[in-house]
């Protein structure tokens, strides 16, 4: 079995500051992926960003990263320079090695203050 | 968009009714899953399927059932609806193309309220 932990269920930032929503996992799996996604008011679900188990460098999509540390098994998302249009519900979630089930976190909601 | 469409968008119904909902794709993906999401769960894996008739269980599957007789449909049913099913549901595919940073796409949810 596999598990996704977000201990943050909700945050504030200052717009145009950087912020880290926290992730930790728990899997038996040797590989494994670990995604990003981002749910905004109206609801639908917006991939953020990839990371591969024995990806070397921390993945990067603009002005996400993801701060993978392997060993301590966690998977933190930054957002630099906060946007308003970044306040939403953000979920972790880890691909298993068969690659047939994602399983999710309970979400972490973010408010951008202007 | 990723050719995902769910229906009904919006769905009332009283408990013990069965209730069935569709997940429709245009994409050919592999993968289909059935999720649920209620606050403070974040979403839960109720079933999902890796090709046509080839269905299992996810983390939340009692009180539902799931078929898929075409590659594009995917069918969610409660077979006798309860309150602590009123949530919202999820459809997301993916491709299964053994490409490892393949991502989910999601469809734009059902309500469900089981009154």
């Amino acid at each position: 079995a596999q598990k996704i932990t977000q201990t943050q269920p909700g945050m504030f930032v200052q717009e145009k500051e950087a912020v880290t929503l926290d992730c930790t996992y728990d899997t038996s799996d040797q590989s494994y992926g670990l995604f990003w996604y981002k749910q905004p008011s109206s609801g639908e679900m917006i991939f953020l960003i990839y990371q591969g188990s024995y990806d070397e460098q921390n993945a990067t999509e603009g002005r996400y990263s993801l701060n993978f540390q392997k060993a301590r098994k966690s998977a933190n998302l930054v957002i630099s320079a906060s946007q308003l249009g970044d306040s939403a519900m953000y979920f972790c979630a880890i691909l298993n090695n068969a690659g047939n089930m994602l399983t999710f976190g309970g979400g972490t909601r973010l408010m951008v203050k202007p | 968009d990723a050719g995902i469409t769910q229906s009904p968008r919006h769905k009332v119904t009283e408990t013990g009714t069965p209730v069935t909902l569709r997940c429709h794709q245009t994409e050919n993906h592999r993968y289909m899953y059935w999720y649920r999401q209620d606050p403070g769960h974040g979403l839960r894996l109720i079933h999902y399927s890796y090709g046509v008739k080839d269905t299992d269980k996810g983390e939340v599957s009692d009180g539902y059932s799931v078929s898929r007789s075409k590659t594009e449909d995917f069918l969610l049913t409660l077979e006798s609806a309860t309150s602590s099913q009123t949530s919202v549901y999820f459809c997301a595919i993916r491709p299964g193309t053994g490409t490892y940073n393949e991502k989910l796409f999601f469809g734009s949810g059902t309500q469900l309220s089981v009154l």
